[in-house]
């Protein structure tokens, strides 16, 4: 079965710093993957996906098949960076996500 | 267009009793998922359903029934509520090519006690 591995639970940064959020997953196939973005008081919402290799609010994320792991990093956080953050996977041919535990990102001022 | 909305938005239930929590999407998505949302478990799959008159087990589905009798709708409920059903409960839907990118609702917030 496929899962997704979030290790940090709390990443706490200050303003300007460089931000890795890890996600690594277990799955034999070639699967699709996507960060997911939680603000407060907001909708949990889709931030990128690794097929569109595209930067979204600064952040990008690279799959790496050999490490099988796709980090979300901006090289500068901003305050309004801080949120919950999920990384998900979806196996080929299936039709449902399996979401990580979330990452809680805090960026102080 | 008010994309996907839940109802209701809080509910306390006392153990043993039953509750059903509504869905609808407004976007003609064929998908719809619910989600149960705890903390330092992320959100974990209950049931699905990839159309109309359709459901699937997903990951956590123990304790909760679905039906999907229009498009528009995905019902969830709980037979018997038991204090471990107390979470964060998060409808989605999707259209058929972008499973991947599933659309949110703002969640129902249940406590059993």
């Amino acid at each position: 079965a496929q899962r997704v591995t979030q290790p940090e639970k709390l990443l706490s940064v200050f303003k300007g710093a460089p931000v890795e959020l890890k996600c690594n997953y277990s799955y034999s196939g070639s699967p699709e993957l996507f960060w997911y973005v939680q603000y407060s008081r907001q909708r949990l919402q889709l931030l990128l996906r690794h097929i569109s290799r595209e930067s979204i609010k600064g952040f990008t994320a690279d799959l790496n098949k050999g490490e099988t792991s796709f980090h979300l990093k901006k090289p500068f956080a901003q305050e309004e960076d801080s949120a919950m953050y999920y990384c998900a996977l979806i196996r080929t041919g299936r039709r449902a996500l399996t979401f990580g535990s979330g990452t809680r990102l805090q960026v102080q001022p | 267009n008010a994309g996907v909305t839940q109802t209701p938005k809080f509910r306390v239930l006392k153990t043993g009793q039953s509750m059903t929590l509504l869905c609808a999407q407004d976007m003609n998505h064929e998908y719809m998922y619910w989600y149960r949302q705890d903390p330092g478990m992320g959100l974990r799959l209950i049931h699905y359903s990839v159309g109309e008159g359709t459901t699937a087990k997903g990951e956590v589905p123990d304790g909760y029934n679905v039906s999907r009798l229009k498009k528009q709708n995905f019902l969830l409920g709980l037979e018997s509520a038991a204090p471990s059903q107390t979470s964060v409960y998060f409808c989605a839907s999707s259209d058929i090519q972008g499973v991947g990118e599933q659309y949110f609702g703002p969640g129902t917030r249940l406590t059993v006690t």
